[in-house]
């Protein structure tokens, strides 16, 4: 199947600082990705949509000028988290939805291995 | 968006069946049902997918009744490696709208 990758899979900041985490699809692309966050013990919280070209959708309650989501080319979406504050300290993950038209529409999702931050 | 149910975990042995139950009562006619495995520090793992009957793959079988309230989840045989958390997702056709429940935590025993 497709390949999602992050990088980087572990960062860890001092508080105030910005991070900025990418996700790529390897072998597709994708004109939509998709950032979420997991709190230890939780389930996945999905944070924002990514359309190449287009500013991002963002979820109730995530502040898009403290997560910042750039999603330049087909195979790229980045997520920077600005000023970072320890309750930021969170398990992010990233999915890539291919697109692929033909004799059956298809959307297939894949995630990526997720990136842990902490924020010191 | 249509909610889903699971318990919240489980327990079995190594070689025995599990069949996890998802509800969700509110499914909407393009939506699809499909489930993810989660292992600890890793993004979800596609497991399956379906729309209605039986739907079987080389890891597990999906069970979906006619009316499409509920869900079936069956891992045959299962290992120690199975222990992870499984997700069961009601996603429109276009996976545009992928939302995560709580999810099942699998325990394994030997």
């Amino acid at each position: 199947g497709a390949v999602v990758s992050q990088h980087p899979s572990r960062v860890i900041c001092k508080s105030g600082t910005s991070v900025k985490i990418e996700c790529r699809s390897l072998d597709f692309q994708a004109t939509t990705m998709f950032w979420y966050r997991q709190f230890p013990k939780q389930s996945l919280m999905l944070m924002a949509t990514s359309n190449e070209g287009s500013k991002a959708t963002y979820e109730q309650g995530v502040e898009k000028d403290k997560f910042l989501i750039n999603h330049a080319s087909l195979t790229l979406s980045t997520l920077t988290v600005t000023s970072a504050h320890p309750e930021d300290s969170s398990f992010y993950i990233c999915s890539a939805r291919e697109d692929t038209w033909g004799q059956g529409n298809s959307y297939e999702q894949y995630f990526g291995p997720g990136t842990r931050l902490t924020v010191t | 968006l249509a909610k889903t149910t699971q318990p919240i975990s489980m327990d079995s042995y190594e070689g025995q069946e599990v069949n996890i139950t998802c509800s969700h009562n509110n499914i909407a006619t393009n939506d699809y049902i499909t489930w993810y495995q989660q292992f600890p520090s890793q993004g979800p793992r596609f497991i399956i997918q379906g729309y209605k009957t039986k739907v079987t793959n080389e890891v597990a079988s999906l069970f979906i009744p006619a009316d499409r309230k509920s869900s079936t989840l069956s891992l045959p045989r299962v290992s120690l490696s199975d222990t992870a958390v499984y997700y069961c997702l009601v996603v429109p056709y276009n996976n545009n709208d992928m939302r995560f429940g709580a999810g099942t935590r699998l325990t394994v025993k030997p």
